[in-house]
C-alpha cells in the first residue's frame, strides 16, 4: 500500500515563508503532487514533481527527493488567502494510477 | 467553459435509502475518480475509472457503486449498505500530463 505523513497544522505570519513537509511510503512511484483546499471548497492543483529537484510556480515551490521518499511545498510571501489545507499526494502503486492523499496540513496565516 | 460539475451540492438522505450523486466533465479526460472526505481528514478513494465501461474499486468501495457508460459522466450511488455515509464527496478527472486532477465542487451528503 501507500502512506503519506505530513504535519497536521502550521501557523505563520503574513509575508513569511513556510515549508510543509511530506514523507511517503509507496510501491511503484511516479510523482508527488500538492493540492490546496479552502474550507468547504474543492482541492485545486498546485504543483507536481515527477523528478528530483525543485519546481517553482510563482510564490509556490515544490521539492522532491525520491531517494529519501520526501518532498516539501514552500510558500513564500504568505498572504491571508493562503490560509487553507494543503495535501500531498502520490500516484503509481502497481497497477493503479489513482492518487493516494495525505491527511493534510492546515496552514493558518496570521496578520 | 470546461470543467467538472457535481450535483446536488447538498443532499439529505434517510437511513435505508440509496442516493445517486452526479458527476459530469467536459474536459475530455479519460480518467475519473470519486473520493470521500470526512471532517479534518484527507481524501479517500472510493472508485475510479480509467476508461469508458471500465472501473475499479478504490480503498473504501464497500457500500458504493458506480457506472461509466459515457466518457463525460461518472455517477456514484451510495447504497443502504454504506454504514456511515455522511461525508463530503468529491469527483475528479485527470489530465494525464503532470498527473493533474481537477475536482468538482463536491456534494455534501447528510444521513438523517
Amino acid at each position: 500500500g501507500q502512506s503519506l505523513e505530513q504535519p497536521s497544522e502550521v501557523t505563520a505570519v503574513e509575508g513569511a515563508i513556510v515549508q510543509i513537509n511530506c514523507t511517503y511510503q509507496t510501491s511503484g512511484f511516479y510523482g508527488l503532487s500538492w493540492y490546496q483546499q479552502h474550507d468547504g471548497g474543492a482541492p485545486t492543483f498546485l504543483s507536481y514533481n515527477g523528478l528530483d529537484g525543485l519546481e517553482e510556480t510563482g510564490r509556490f515551490s515544490s521539492f522532491l527527493s525520491r531517494s529519501d521518499s520526501y518532498g516539501y511545498l514552500l510558500l513564500q510571501e504568505l498572504q491571508m488567502k493562503d490560509s487553507a489545507s494543503y495535501f500531498c499526494a502520490v500516484g503509481g502503486n502497481t497497477g493503479r494510477r489513482a492518487l493516494t492523499f495525505g491527511s493534510g496540513t492546515r496552514l493558518q496565516v496570521q496578520p | 467553459d470546461g470543467g467538472i460539475t457535481q450535483s446536488p451540492k447538498y443532499l439529505f438522505r434517510k437511513e435505508g435509502q440509496n442516493v445517486t450523486l452526479s458527476c459530469e466533465q467536459n474536459l475530455n479526460h479519460d480518467a475519473m475518480y470519486w473520493y470521500r472526505q470526512d471532517p479534518g481528514q484527507g481524501l479517500r478513494l472510493i472508485y475510479y475509472s480509467q476508461i469508458v465501461n471500465d472501473f475499479q474499486k478504490g480503498d473504501i468501495a464497500e457500500g458504493y457503486s458506480v457506472s461509466r457508460e459515457k466518457k463525460e459522466s461518472f455517477p456514484l450511488t451510495v447504497t443502504s449498505a454504506q454504514k456511515n455515509p455522511t461525508a463530503f464527496y468529491l469527483c475528479a478527472s485527470e489530465d494525464r500530463v503532470g498527473d493533474t486532477q481537477y475536482f468538482g465542487p463536491g456534494t455534501r451528503l447528510t444521513v438523517l
